[in-house]
């Protein structure tokens, strides 16, 4: 069974760079045929796909926000990583890391984190 | 690239049938048959229901079907039970490896 586990900062600062990890455990990242991805939802808000990355490091990002989005992986800790610089308010949400099948749907999720900006 | 449109809400009584909707372009809905619906509980992370317009994950009740027509994409579900009061979303694959979500429905189970 995969489980995915988002760590990292719970509070970030304005206009400073947000990172996250999701640890991947019950599978391999370097699998084939997997897309990994990040999904955030603002409070009491819908689902936003940010971006995703395959294990070869191949990355496709949200038009509305790939200037701020970065998403890396690191395969030798079966891990993938999302950085969004320049945050402001609006970005405080809850993070998720999925993982999504042949660009088809996502199977598996993480439980998600919730990150606020503020100073 | 917009959201696509869900209704913001839907009820039903136990045993009725309900059905949402997923309004897209044909950019997306329309143009792929890659749409997928997924639900949430509060506070939980979203939960796979539907793949491929109208397959069925292991485990996913019966009474969940899905289907497409155009650009919307539909999600019934049958013979409601207490246990099915959610959120749902739909997503579409987009084009150009981007994706979509709905902006969610809000399921009572009256």
């Amino acid at each position: 069974q995969v489980q995915l586990q988002e760590s990292g900062p719970g509070l970030v600062k304005p206009s400073q760079t947000l990172s996250l990890t999701c640890t991947v455990s019950g599978g391999s990242i370097s699998s084939g045929g997997y897309y990994w991805s990040w999904i955030r939802q603002h409070p009491g808000k819908g689902l936003e796909w940010i971006g995703y990355i395959y294990y070869s490091g191949s990355t496709y990002y949200n038009p509305s926000l790939k200037s701020r989005v970065t998403i890396s992986v690191d395969t030798s800790k079966n891990q993938f990583s999302l950085k969004l610089s320049s945050v402001t308010a609006a970005d405080t949400a809850v993070y998720y890391c999925a993982r999504e099948v042949a660009l088809m749907y996502f199977d598996y999720w993480g439980q998600g984190t919730l990150v606020t900006v503020s100073s | 690239q917009s959201a696509l449109t869900q209704p913001r809400s839907v009820s039903g009584s136990p045993g009725q049938s309900v059905t949402i909707s997923c309004t897209g372009t044909s950019s997306d809905v329309g143009g792929y048959n890659y749409v997928s619906w997924y639900q949430q509980h509060p506070g939980k992370a979203p939960k796979l229901m539907i793949y491929d317009v109208s397959k069925r994950p292991s485990g996913v009740p019966d009474r969940f079907s899905g289907s497409k027509s155009g650009n919307t994409a539909s999600l019934t579900i049958s013979g409601l039970q207490a246990e099915d009061e959610a959120d749902y979303y739909c997503c579409s694959y987009a084009g150009s490896y981007t994706r979509v979500f709905g902006g969610g429905t809000k399921l009572t189970v009256l």
